[in-house]
């Protein structure tokens, strides 16, 4: 089955730093979302990429689709304390009746004391 | 209003038999179901569109699932294992688009097996 490979595993950040995570599949997906997870919430939507080669950017974020649609990226530039939290990628599939989502297994982002 | 989740917290016994449930944003029409292991990413269960099972996870058949005429859902687990402990996701999406809408998620149930 797909299976979707996010790196780094978790990393600290100081206020200010920029921040790169990026995501490979052996898979090709349609789409490529970026989620935010804070601790007993759900997964809320950053960015969606819809092309191959797209880069979008939603504030402070910027992610990019790979060209060959199965690999991206997520930089958060100028991180300031609200930032930490939990980054998953997912790869979205179109069926017949809906989407389906491929997750990775998530960036941890904690703050450096 | 975004995807609601009931109950937020939950705790069962092994063995046991558990509903969740889910209503949809307003105007959608498709209902996803996932499971989150702590410090794993979601993993999908299920999908419902017209009160049918559309596209399933590799998830065994205790995990079954409903949709009503009003396009909210549940979730059922029988026999409870301690493996089945994790926070319960469900997303919903509007009727199918080709560009193919992102999910947007409820907040989930957190369900401990004991």
């Amino acid at each position: 089955g797909q299976q979707l490979n996010q790196s780094p595993q978790s990393m600290f950040i100081q206020e200010g730093e920029d921040v790169s995570m990026n995501c490979t599949s052996s898979s090709i997906f349609n789409t490529w979302l970026w989620y935010k997870q804070d601790p007993g919430e759900g997964p809320v939507l950053l960015i969606a990429l819809y092309k191959a080669g797209e880069l979008t950017s939603n504030g402070r974020l910027t992610a990019q689709f790979g060209i060959t649609r199965k690999d991206s990226f997520l930089n958060i530039s100028a991180s300031i304390p609200s930032d930490v939290g939990i980054y998953f990628c997912a790869g979205q599939l179109r069926g017949e009746y809906g989407n389906k989502l491929v997750f990775g297994a998530g960036t941890i982002l904690r703050v450096k004391s | 209003a975004g995807v609601t989740q009931t109950p937020r917290y939950l705790i069962k016994t092994r063995g046991q038999h558990v509903t969740l449930r889910c209503s949809p944003i307003s105007g959608h029409t498709s209902v996803y179901w996932y499971q989150q292991a702590l410090g794993q990413g979601p993993q999908f269960i299920f999908q419902y569109y017209e009160e049918e099972e559309r596209q399933r996870g590799n998830f065994p058949d205790r995990f079954s699932g409903h949709q009503f005429p009003n396009y909210s859902s549940e979730l059922n687990v029988n026999a409870l294992l301690l493996g089945d402990s994790a926070l319960y996701l469900c997303a919903s999406s509007p009727p199918w688009d080709r560009v193919g809408t992102p999910l947007h998620f409820g907040n989930g149930t957190r369900l401990t097996v004991t």
